[in-house]
């Protein structure tokens, strides 16, 4: 079974710092992976996808992501934080042969002025 | 083109009583996947549609239930709302090579 951990709760920046966000997950296959965002009282928005192509994903907004298969790992980083992307983050795994999506438990991004 | 559509945004029912909830895909995805989201249990997996088949459904008891038509448009049913039952309710249509576009959600009071 597939499963993905954010090892972070809560991380707090400042204005043009760099933002770090780890995910590791658990799968038996290569997986697809994705990290998703969600602004208070929105939906979620997808910001990049892993599908077993390139190991170093761009997103959007500047976000990009390394998928590390000896680490398990998929942390999502952006090199200078703005306030706008303040939001909850959502590392997900996707099944095999399936369209069933697996959440993390979500980090909460702040950032101070 | 268009996005993934949920109708309504709002709903606010009394315990006992029955809600459905309404999911339009993207225009030709034919997988429509459903989730609901609190803020102590997070985002759970509800269903999957594919081609009007249920390919996976998540644990959940059998109050919750759903179906997808032949133009792909899903609906899920909740009876015997509790109030536990309150959430956003999110669906998702797409595939994993292209990624999964999420609609706004149907919130779901029940009081």
């Amino acid at each position: 079974a597939q499963s993905v951990t954010q090892l972070d709760s809560h991380v707090s920046v400042s204005e043009g710092t760099p933002v770090l966000l780890r995910c590791n997950y658990s799968s038996s296959y290569s997986p697809s992976l994705f990290w998703y965002v969600q602004h208070p009282n929105k939906g979620l928005q997808l910001l990049l996808k892993y599908t077993s192509a390139a190991t170093l994903v761009k997103g959007i907004n500047g976000f990009e992501a390394e998928f590390k298969k000896s680490e398990t790992s998929f942390h999502l980083t952006k090199p200078s934080a703005h306030m706008s992307d303040a939001a909850e983050y959502f590392c997900v795994v996707s099944g095999r042969d399936t369209d069933k999506l697996i959440f993390g438990t979500g980090t909460r991004l702040q950032v101070f002025p | 083109k268009a996005g993934v559509t949920q109708t309504p945004r709002y709903l606010i029912k009394t315990r006992g009583q029955q809600v459905t909830l309404s999911c339009s895909p993207i225009s030709g995805h034919r997988s429509v996947s459903w989730y609901q989201q609190t803020p102590g249990q997070g985002l759970q997996f509800l269903f999957e549609y594919f081609s009007e088949t249920q390919r996976n459904k998540g644990n959940f008891p059998g109050r919750f239930s759903g179906r997808q038509f032949s133009n792909s448009r899903s609906e899920m049913n909740v009876s015997t709302l509790e109030l536990g039952d309150s959430a956003l309710y999110l669906c998702a249509s797409g595939e994993a090579g292209y990624g999964y576009t999420f609609g706004s959600g149907t919130r779901l009071t029940v009081v």
